[in-house]
């Protein structure tokens, strides 16, 4: 347990669908992250949050729509995917601009059909 | 932008050895470096932290360095055991709060 939870576990929509993933982090952090995991690929940052503020979109698909309303909490919401955004999603938080560690999530295990 | 490479992609090793991972960065005005275990499908785990202002960390048979001037970082494992099979990742942390990964070393230690 590491103190970041990530709901679902596992995630199984058509691709018209629309639902979000959920992190929750209460470690007093005050940065959260969104990361894709795709088969043998690194882990691809796609959002930062510092003390609710997007700081970073890596060039990230608009179908992908972060949203943070307190420093607590990151939801990934998602709507008309595609087959390829199939992957594992990870969360993870930190304490902003300092030298602590960074903590992830299990992870939402994501298939588009 | 930032990018980080892992070599070797692949580590495998009879049970007992003693192994290095590499991994190395191309801007040196990094905020820390922290290395993290990945079981298959899980997320990932913390290891050891290494602040932009230090040279190594320890936490029992863990043993990281950092050389931050040349943009390197080794991961030091001692008497491998089969538990610790999995995909070992190197992540660079920047003064904006980006973290960014290497592609991994999937490690088998073998009985």
């Amino acid at each position: 347990e590491t103190g970041v939870t990530q709901t679902p576990r596992h995630l199984v929509m058509g691709m018209t669908n629309k639902k979000s993933l959920k992190c929750e982090q209460h470690l007093g952090h005050n940065a959260m992250y969104w990361y894709k995991q795709s088969a043998k690929k690194p882990l691809e940052l796609m959002f930062v949050y510092n003390f609710k503020e997007q700081t970073e979109n890596n060039s990230v698909p608009s179908r992908f729509s972060p949203e943070c309303p307190n420093s607590s909490h990151l939801f990934l919401h998602l709507h008309t995917l595609q087959p390829e955004d199939s992957a594992l999603y990870l969360c993870a938080s930190s304490q902003g601009r300092e030298p602590t560690e960074a903590f992830f999530g299990q992870g939402t295990r994501l298939t588009v059909v | 932008k930032q990018e980080v490479t892992q070599i070797p992609a692949a580590l495998s090793v009879p049970e007992g050895e003693n192994l290095v991972l590499n991994c190395s960065f191309t801007d040196s005005a990094i905020y820390n470096l922290q290395w993290f275990r990945q079981d298959p499908g899980k997320g990932l785990t913390s290891l050891l932290l290494i602040q932009s202002s230090q040279r190594e960390q320890t936490s029992g048979r863990l043993n990281a360095s950092l050389d931050k001037s040349s943009g390197r970082s080794t991961l030091y494992i001692a008497a491998s055991q089969p538990g610790d099979s999995a995909t070992y990742l190197c992540a660079v942390k920047d003064n904006n709060n980006d973290m960014r990964f290497g592609a991994g070393t999937r490690l088998t230690v073998k009985p």
